[in-house]
């Protein structure tokens, strides 16, 4: 079946250093959606990346999504304490609201 | 706050036994989710339900089972429990079914089992 998997799992930086967590499809995917989980809380929607080799930035966040659309990247620049949390991409590969999560990359910043 | 409301947000129960959890969707979403969350396996997901009927399907097992009401609410009955069925279980809902929509999830239930 349809996997997606997500590295590095753990992640710990110094505030201020830049950080990536990196998506990969074992097929093509539709569109990409990531998500943040806050330690104790729930997923919470960050963007959704649709066309080939789209980039995508929001502040210090930058996403993109691979050429052949079966891999993504966030990256962050210059971490702070706020970013702590596990980042989640999901890849929808079908007409449905199916979406199949990687494992998450659970980010630690220390000030 | 997500506008997802989940019902109740920890439940203790012991094996064999049968939970039903109960979720509400934001005003105006069709369409609602089921994950369940545990520290080996992630967000796992097992069903979807768009405007009252089954839309997709993952890995649910055969005691689990869920259904969508008319009025949108949803939920997810858990039976013949397990000591591995304990996790956090998110519902999520979006607007459409299409997963072109982001989702919005619930705060969770927590589900122990002893």
């Amino acid at each position: 079946g349809q996997q997606v998997m997500q590295i590095p799992q753990y992640q710990h930086v110094q505030e201020g250093e830049d950080f990536t967590t990196y998506c990969n499809s074992s097929t093509t995917l539709s569109n990409i959606q990531w998500y943040k989980q806050r330690p104790g809380g729930h997923p919470v929607f960050l963007i959704q990346l649709v066309k080939s080799g789209e980039v995508k930035k929001q502040k210090r966040l930058t996403f993109q999504f691979g050429e052949a659309k079966k891999n993504s990247s966030l990256h962050i620049t210059a971490t702070q304490t706020t970013d702590v949390g596990t980042y989640f991409c999901a890849g929808r590969s079908g007409n449905t609201g199916k979406l199949i999560f990687g494992q998450g990359t659970t980010l630690q910043v220390k000030p | 706050d997500s506008g997802v409301t989940q019902t109740p947000k920890h439940l203790i129960t012991a094996t064999g036994q049968r939970v039903t959890l109960r979720c509400s969707p934001r005003s105006g979403d069709l369409s609602v989710y089921w994950y369940q969350q545990s520290l080996d396996q992630g967000l796992q997901f097992l069903i979807q339900y768009y405007n009252g009927e089954e839309r997709a399907k993952g890995n649910i097992l055969e005691r689990f089972s869920a259904q969508q009401f008319p009025d949108l609410h949803s939920e997810l009955n858990l039976s013949s429990l397990e000591l591995g069925d304990s996790a956090l279980y998110f519902c999520a809902s979006s607007r459409l079914g299409t997963g072109d929509y982001e989702q919005y999830f619930g705060p969770g239930t927590r589900l122990t089992v002893t």
